[in-house]
């Protein structure tokens, strides 16, 4: 078993766009629609934030959004706040097993 | 309200045994996909065990063996029985919910975590 890939930190001034990559394989992220992210800020819980690569729970603002391409999956923040500045998990299914990504450290600068 | 809180964990000694609670309210444990996810500290998540509805369990490679999910629903409850416990097991444990909604794996409830440490 094996962690998704992230970059291990992006950053980005508020107002502006980030991009987080979740690398994965042919038998995770590239053959399931089944991608989910995550944002954790420090002490806390993990909050879902994108399910099933594109799907937004109530509540979570539309500033937040998901694709994918392949086997990667992305998680789009547009309209940066400080409060998005936190670590970012993608999830991915893979038959019995689901695998998260390394995090992400956000900076909100 | 719908949440899920933590409880059991601690210091524990390489080798040792220590079981985790989950008591779930607002929501029937049965009747839904319960997982447990870990974070060492400083580090990422990692998938360690789900309890599908119908009772069928899976486990990550690094706890198969070691460690065992299951509930009471009588206590709408849901355990980690852990034990050859090691250092490497040192994390923060929560439990979470799968989110009915999804058609993937996702995880909308989760609890606020109990501590495990494994030295000596």
């Amino acid at each position: 078993q094996s962690a998704l890939t992230q970059p291990r930190s992006v950053s980005g001034s508020p107002g502006q766009s980030v991009t987080i990559s979740c690398s994965g394989t042919s038998s995770d992220v590239g053959s399931y629609d089944y991608v989910s992210w995550y944002q954790q800020h420090p002490g806390k819980a993990p909050k879902l934030m994108i399910y099933d690569v594109t799907k937004r729970p109530s509540g979570v603002p539309d500033r937040f959004s998901g694709s994918k391409s392949g086997n990667t999956a992305t998680l789009t923040i547009s309209g940066l706040q400080a409060e998005d500045e936190a670590d970012y998990y993608c999830c991915s299914y893979a038959a019995t097993y689901t695998y998260f990504g390394g995090g992400t450290k956000l900076t909100v600068l | 309200e719908v949440q899920l809180v933590e409880s059991g964990g601690g210091l524990i000694q390489p080798g040792g045994s220590l079981r985790l609670s989950c008591a779930a309210s607002g929501f029937a444990v049965n009747r839904n996909y319960m997982t447990w996810v870990r974070q060492a500290p400083g580090k990422g998540l990692e998938w360690v065990s789900v309890i599908y509805n119908g009772g069928s369990t899976f486990y990550a490679d690094s706890v198969k063996g070691r460690f065992t999910i299951y509930r009471d629903n009588s206590k709408n409850t849901l355990f980690l029985q852990m034990n050859s416990l090691s250092a490497e097991d040192t994390a923060v444990y929560y439990c979470a919910r799968e989110f009915v909604v999804a058609r993937g794996v996702a995880f909308d409830i989760w609890g606020q975590g109990t501590m495990v440490t494994v030295s000596s």
